[in-house]
């Protein structure tokens, strides 16, 4: 079965940390995605990538960056946190550019800012 | 921009019985996907059921069916014989053809014994 990790599960930060969200997958998916989950909101797609070094938004890209390096990791990087970033965060990947992939989800990250 | 509706934000369901979940969508698409995803308590997301807009069969899988309504732009979630292991957060999803996928705010279901 393909697995999506994410490093951390639960962390905890100040306002205007630098704060970094790592995946990776072990299946050689060509597309990852970094969505966030809040109640009442469902998943809002932040950033998504198709090959390396290849970045598109989603819809809620502001105070976030990414970076994909590697065909395997996708990192999310919040350069300076803030309170509203407060949020469960779902990496997530799938198989080929097109057609009904089914996006395969890691455990989340829980991200608190204080 | 798609954008996807879940009007039941919470539902309660005895067990062994039958519940129905709603979802709609709006696109200007013609060819899509549609998904429900299951989110149970702290644990990972997994597909329930997938929809290929240009079939007209409704998927089925065991306990679980849709209703696709493609005119109505209507997806709407079945769970038959309903158990204890199917509480979870429920998310419909819609993806087009370039690969982004976007999801409902999410129907919590419970299962009651």
């Amino acid at each position: 079965d393909v697995k999506v990790t994410q490093s951390s599960r639960y962390l905890v930060k100040r306002t205007g940390e630098k704060v970094f969200l790592e995946c990776v997958q072990d299946m050689d998916h060509e597309n990852m995605f970094w969505y966030r989950q809040d109640p009442g909101l469902g998943l809002r797609l932040i950033y998504f990538s198709y090959d390396v070094k290849m970045k598109e938004k989603g819809d809620i890209p502001e105070g976030y960056s990414v970076s994909r390096e590697k065909k395997e990791r996708f990192s999310l990087i919040l350069e300076s946190a803030s309170t509203n970033q407060t949020s469960m965060y779902l990496c997530a990947s799938s198989l080929f550019r097109f057609g009904a992939n089914v996006l395969t989800f890691g455990a989340g990250s829980r991200l608190t800012v204080l | 921009a798609q954008t996807v509706t879940q009007s039941q934000p919470e539902m309660s369901v005895q067990e062994a019985e039958t519940v129905t979940l709603s979802c709609t969508y709006d696109t200007s698409e013609n060819n899509y996907y549609l998904f429900w995803y299951k989110q149970p308590p702290s644990r990972q997301m997994i597909l329930v059921i997938r929809q290929e807009a240009y079939k007209q069969q409704n998927a089925t899988e065991n306990r679980f069916s849709v209703n696709f309504q493609k005119a109505a732009k209507s997806f709407s979630l079945k769970i038959s014989d309903s158990q204890l292991g199917d509480t979870a957060m429920y998310f419909c999803a819609f993806m087009k053809l370039g690969n982004d996928m976007r999801f409902g705010a999410g129907t919590r279901l419970t299962v009651k014994p």
